[in-house]
């Protein structure tokens, strides 16, 4: 059963304009969520995270929004640049069970075209 | 700093081949992970190490054989590997092993012939 769920696989958005990256999440105990961007053959580099307490952070052109009722978070990039591109996945955890590891969704591949 | 080094970069071994990957991090935390990821899917946890001791194995193969010198230092062993567990192995590590932010290294990227 898939807790965390980003449903779509891609998205193509133009330079300058805003992408957002969705993601969708099952387990109402998650209580903190990260976005992580992804190049072919590297590892993920951590981008931004929220804690449940809050409903949005932003960090430069990275601003990630959460919906607790509606059990959705969205990552919103402005203005999205080439360098953008890349697969973005959202994690989630409850850090209130202890070791409870990250769980990931299965990626969202943005292509920023210029 | 939020660096994890890993190494090698690449590795080809065969079926019946002993080798070991390696990861480092200096940032002080006392939390370290395995995770394997294939093409096209979110990294799979394998192991995770908290204050040296292992406090999850994800059930994985005995193939697979974690080890923590020191809080630094995560190393696999691999031993008998199959075709299929050719992939990218990533190291991660987190201040204490609970479910905060994980810094990933850049990975080893095991070809099994």
């Amino acid at each position: 059963d898939q807790q965390v769920k980003q449903n779509s696989p891609s998205l193509s958005v133009q330079e300058g304009r805003i992408s957002i990256l969705n993601c969708d999440y099952t387990n109402s105990m998650f209580d903190y969520f990260l976005w992580y961007k992804k190049y072919p053959a590297e590892g993920p580099t951590f981008l931004i995270s929220i804690s449940s307490i809050k409903d949005k952070n932003e960090d430069g052109r990275f601003t990630v929004f959460l919906n607790k009722s509606a059990k959705h978070l969205s990552l919103h990039i402005v203005p999205s640049q080439p360098g953008d591109s890349a697969v973005y996945f959202c994690a989630a955890s409850d850090r209130y069970s202890g070791n409870t590891p990250l769980v990931f969704g299965k990626g969202t591949r943005l292509s920023v075209i210029a | 700093d939020t660096e994890v080094t890993q190494t090698p970069k690449h590795l080809v071994m065969g079926m019946t081949n002993k080798k070991s990957l390696k990861c480092e991090q200096h940032m002080g935390h006392r939390a370290m992970y395995w995770y394997k990821q294939k093409a096209k899917k979110p990294p799979e946890l394998m192991f995770v190490y908290s204050y040296e001791k292992l406090s999850i194995n994800e059930s994985v193969p005995s193939r697979f054989s974690p080890e923590c010198p020191n809080s630094s230092l995560l190393n696999l062993h691999l031993h008998a590997l199959q075709p299929e567990d050719s992939a990218l192995y990533l190291c991660a590590s987190s201040q204490a092993g609970g479910a905060e932010t994980q810094y990933f290294g850049p990975g080893t990227r095991l070809l099994v012939l």
